[in-house]
């Protein structure tokens, strides 16, 4: 099955930086990996998402990239404000059989101090 | 907001007991997936259906069993045979390959 990889698992960095979430995947037939992020005490949110057809895509501040050869992706968040403090989850999803089945990776913490 | 309704919020039970956490969605949407949550695994996958009377299990399917039997309703029970039941449950559901997941706000169970 799909085992996704999460790195790194707590993250602090200075408001106004960058951050950088790194995730790879070990299925070759996932095709979709969308990012959440999950405020203290609320549900998993999306924040961006991108198809394996494409290799980047950018959301204002947040941008994901994919390199489906080496089987990575990441998130990219410029800029850092302290309401980006959050834990972020990467998720591969691979089509099997009629079902979608969505792996997620095991978050990372992300702390934007001010 | 609207949309994936899991109820109740907080459940407490007795070991050895089996439980039900119920998860409705008005979304119309053909997938519903559960995920358990602990700090520092993340989301791990438990259940998941494509369409009503069909489900497949997760990656940690044992000690729980799931129905489908109607669209909107995907119930989650917790049995006697989970060694950790304790822990942050999480249903979601989806409309469409390649589409996002929508999330409930989750049940937190604590067995003692």
């Amino acid at each position: 099955g799909e085992n996704v990889e999460q790195h790194p698992s707590t993250l602090s960095v200075q408001e106004g930086d960058s951050a950088v979430i790194k995730c790879t995947y070990s299925d070759s037939a996932s095709n979709y990996f969308p990012w959440y992020k999950q405020e203290l005490g609320k549900r998993p949110q999306l924040i961006i998402d991108i198809r394996s057809n494409v290799g980047e895509k950018k959301d204002q501040r947040i941008a994901v990239t994919l390199n489906k050869t080496a089987k990575h992706f990441s998130l990219h968040i410029t800029e850092t404000q302290p309401e980006d403090s959050a834990v972020y989850f990467c998720a591969a999803e691979r089509n099997s059989g009629g079902y979608q089945k969505v792996t997620f990776g095991i978050g990372t913490k992300l702390q934007v101090i001010p | 907001d609207g949309g994936i309704t899991q109820s109740p919020k907080y459940l407490f039970r007795k070991e050895g007991q089996n439980v039900t956490l119920s998860c409705e969605q008005n979304l119309n949407h053909d997938a519903m997936y559960w995920y358990r949550q602990d700090p520092g695994q993340g989301l791990r996958l438990i259940y998941y259906s494509q369409i009503v009377n069909d489900f497949q299990k997760g990656d940690i399917a044992e000690g729980y069993s799931v129905s489908r039997e109607k669209k909107e309703s995907f119930p989650l029970t917790v049995t006697s045979a989970q060694k950790n039941p304790t822990a942050f449950y999480l249903c979601a559901s989806s409309p469409s390959y390649n589409s996002p997941l929508h999330f409930g706000n989750g049940t937190r169970l604590t067995v003692t």
